[in-house]
């Protein structure tokens, strides 16, 4: 079954300071997408990236990137240089193409609090 | 812009009174999700609709009835909404190939409060 798991529930850093949110997952299908979402206090849910699973390159989007493991089913995202509008929770999730069951399962998510 | 609008943003209802909230779509997507959010916990999927095909998760209550009259419309109906019910609705849309389901773009929601 999938499962994906963002270990650190609460995170604070202080503005201008670089943070990892972690997302590990579980899936048996060997064809799959990761995913992450920005939910701001607004509640709305923003696509940030998708990443197939056949593409291992790490992406980088501005002050945004992600570090995708296959090895250790790690799908990792950093934020550089964080700022106050970045306060937000933050949600990794997985698709199954194969399995097609479920179509987005997510994890709990990361609260992230950028402080002045 | 394309887009995926909910309306109402914000709805109250009564213990047991019917609601209806509506989500329309620009995108011209062929997959429609409700998902429910309680407070401090990750979205929950209700079900989805792949054009018109119904698909309803295993553990979502009787009491929450989905309809998508045409590709831009879906609408969820909670028939006797209890306090339980009070939470976040996001819809949400996206493409789909074969079996593939990429993206999903969300709506703002509508806060469901119940008294």
């Amino acid at each position: 079954a999938q499962k994906v798991t963002q270990a650190q529930t609460e995170i604070s850093v202080v503005e201008k300071e670089d943070v990892t949110l972690d997302c590990v997952y579980e899936t048996r299908d060997t064809t799959y997408y990761l995913f992450w979402y920005k939910q701001p206090p607004s509640g709305e849910l923003v696509f940030l990236i998708r990443r197939n699973s056949f593409d291992e390159q790490n992406e980088i989007s501005g002050r945004y990137s992600w570090n995708f493991q296959k090895s250790t089913s790690s799908f990792n995202f950093t934020i550089t240089a964080s700022q106050v509008v970045d306060s937000a929770v933050y949600f990794c999730a997985l698709s199954e193409l194969n399995s097609g069951n479920t179509p987005l399962v997510f994890g709990k998510g990361t609260r992230l609090s950028v402080i002045a | 812009d394309a887009m995926v609008i909910q309306n109402p943003r914000y709805q109250v209802t009564q213990f047991g009174k019917p609601v209806t909230l509506s989500c329309s779509q620009t995108l011209n997507h062929n997959v429609m999700y409700w998902y429910q959010q309680k407070s401090s916990q990750a979205p929950k999927l209700l079900f989805h609709y792949y054009d018109k095909d119904f698909n309803n998760e295993a553990d979502t209550p009787d009491n929450f009835q989905s309809r998508r009259p045409n590709t831009s419309f879906c609408f969820l109906d909670i028939r006797s909404p209890g306090l339980g019910d009070a939470a976040m609705y996001l819809c949400a849309t996206s493409s789909r190939t074969g079996a593939s389901y990429n993206e999903q773009f969300f709506g703002p929601g509508t806060r469901l409060t119940v008294l």
